[in-house]
């Protein structure tokens, strides 16, 4: 069964940090694109960034409004993906999304894990 | 950025129409996603018009000029959710429509 899962969630304080986990399982990961969407309770979904295959170099593209604060990362050999945060905000509450892009579109997708940031 | 109406209200059987609207949607691909509450989204239409397998015949998507219309004819209660449209910004960077709440 083609899915991937999302881990890590919780809460942590303003200007702190939280790492992510999406694994993935049923499909060839090592060639798919990786993508992080957020949503904030009661809004839509936000892309957050993007990590291409080994073929595209692993190259990262981010949202403007977490760039210099995210950073995502993969290990193939372990079929998984992260999602690094850092100068974490109030407003970067959400649930967080991981998607796997193995055609052209955001193809498999988990139901997601919680962040809150909060004092 | 695109632009989606809130909602739409449909009776069961009827057709649900929901558009997208967005200066790049003449030059890329618009992608839509069902998203039901607790659950993970579901692409609905790939490029514009392609339905994946596994996705009911009802749905059907168009796009022309800068507006992407997803269709769902003969509505059912299941089909209610919210529904995304998605496409690529030309920076290499991808956006979502504000989302639309279907009621059935």
């Amino acid at each position: 069964e083609v899915q991937v899962e999302e881990s890590g969630g919780g809460v942590v304080q303003p200007g702190g940090s939280l790492k992510l986990s999406c694994a993935a399982s049923g499909f060839t990961f090592s060639d798919s694109a990786l993508h992080w969407v957020r949503q904030a309770s009661g809004k839509g979904l936000e892309w957050v960034g993007r990590i291409r295959s080994k073929t595209y170099n692993s190259a990262t593209e981010y949202a403007e409004s977490v760039k210099g604060r995210f950073t995502i990362s993969r290990d193939d050999s372990m079929r998984m993906a992260y999602l690094h945060m850092s100068g974490l905000k109030t407003e970067d509450t959400a649930v967080y999304f991981c998607s796997g892009m193995i055609g052209d579109a955001f193809d498999v997708w988990g139901r997601g894990t919680r962040v809150t940031v909060s004092s | 950025e695109l632009t989606q109406p809130p909602s739409v209200s449909v009776s069961p059987g009827q057709t649900a129409r929901i558009t997208c609207s967005g200066d790049e949607l003449p030059k890329k691909y618009a992608y839509w996603y069902q998203h039901k509450p607790g659950q993970a989204p579901v692409a609905v239409m790939l490029k514009d018009s392609e339905r994946p397998s596994g996705i009911p015949e009802r749905f059907s998507g168009s796009s022309s000029g800068t507006t992407a219309t997803l269709t769902i004819s003969g509505v059912q209660a299941e089909d209610e959710a919210d529904y995304y449209c998605q496409t690529a910004d030309v920076s290499g960077t991808y956006v979502f429509g504000p989302g639309t709440k279907v009621t059935v």
